[in-house]
């Protein structure tokens, strides 16, 4: 199972709003929508951003949201703040039942 | 609070076994199915593993398959990773981490992770 595809790193101004991409196949991020989104500061332990495509879970702040089109699943992070700089790695449930991350994307708030 | 905390890691030879543990607390542990994830010094997060949450049913990674053995003891609030037959590419720091309930296609807890070093 081959990793999904997000660009190693993005990055945007304070208050900007950047747009993460995740490219995978029909057998994963098209097929289903169970994609899931983690944030991770180095050293810590990931935090779980959205789930299932576009569900928030308590807590996680209104400016992140997601969506998926085709294969390919999207994590918007809105009004950008310096704590949001981080890795983000997208995950999706695949045909074969088991998971695959993607390569991680390195956000930095200039 | 609900905590997930990992052990077991260490330095072992190419060829050698380990087993990691996955101790639960502040949550009902059979509700939630178990994920094992690891990741390689300098890399990604990559998935190995889960366990639904009565221990009945697991899927694994293609590298993980023949090689790791996932399992739980709901009496003890443990999770388990047996990992056996291990090359330098397994080489990571492996987390634990939950589902959160009624859904199992995400994690919403992490342990800290257990370092694994495969070297001569």
């Amino acid at each position: 199972q081959s990793a999904l595809t997000q660009p190693a790193s993005v990055s945007g101004s304070p208050g900007q709003s950047i747009t993460l991409s995740c490219t995978g196949t029909s057998s994963d991020v098209g097929g289903y929508n169970h994609v899931s989104w983690y944030q991770h500061h180095p050293g810590k332990a990931p935090k779980l951003m959205i789930y299932d495509v576009t569900n928030r879970p308590s807590g996680v702040s209104h400016r992140f949201s997601g969506s998926k089109s085709g294969n390919t699943a999207s994590l918007t992070i809105s009004g950008l703040q310096p704590e949001d700089e981080a890795d983000y790695y997208c995950s999706s449930f695949t045909s074969r039942h088991t998971y695959v991350f993607g390569t991680g994307t390195k956000v930095t708030v200039l | 609070e609900v905590q997930l905390v990992e052990s077991g890691g260490g330095l072992i030879q190419p060829g050698g076994s380990l087993r990691l543990s996955c101790v639960a607390s502040g949550f009902t542990f059979t509700d939630s199915w178990i994920h094992w994830v690891r990741q390689a010094p300098g890399t990604g997060l990559v998935w190995v593993s889960r366990i639904i949450g009565d221990g009945s049913g697991a899927d694994y990674a293609d590298y993980a398959k023949g090689r790791f053995t996932i399992s739980r003891d709901n009496t003890k609030n443990t999770a388990y990773l047996q990992m056996n037959s291990l090359t330098a590419e397994d080489t990571a720091i492996y987390y634990c981490a939950k589902t959160p309930v009624g859904v199992a296609s995400a994690v919403d807890a992490w342990g800290q992770g257990t370092m694994v070093t495969v070297s001569s």
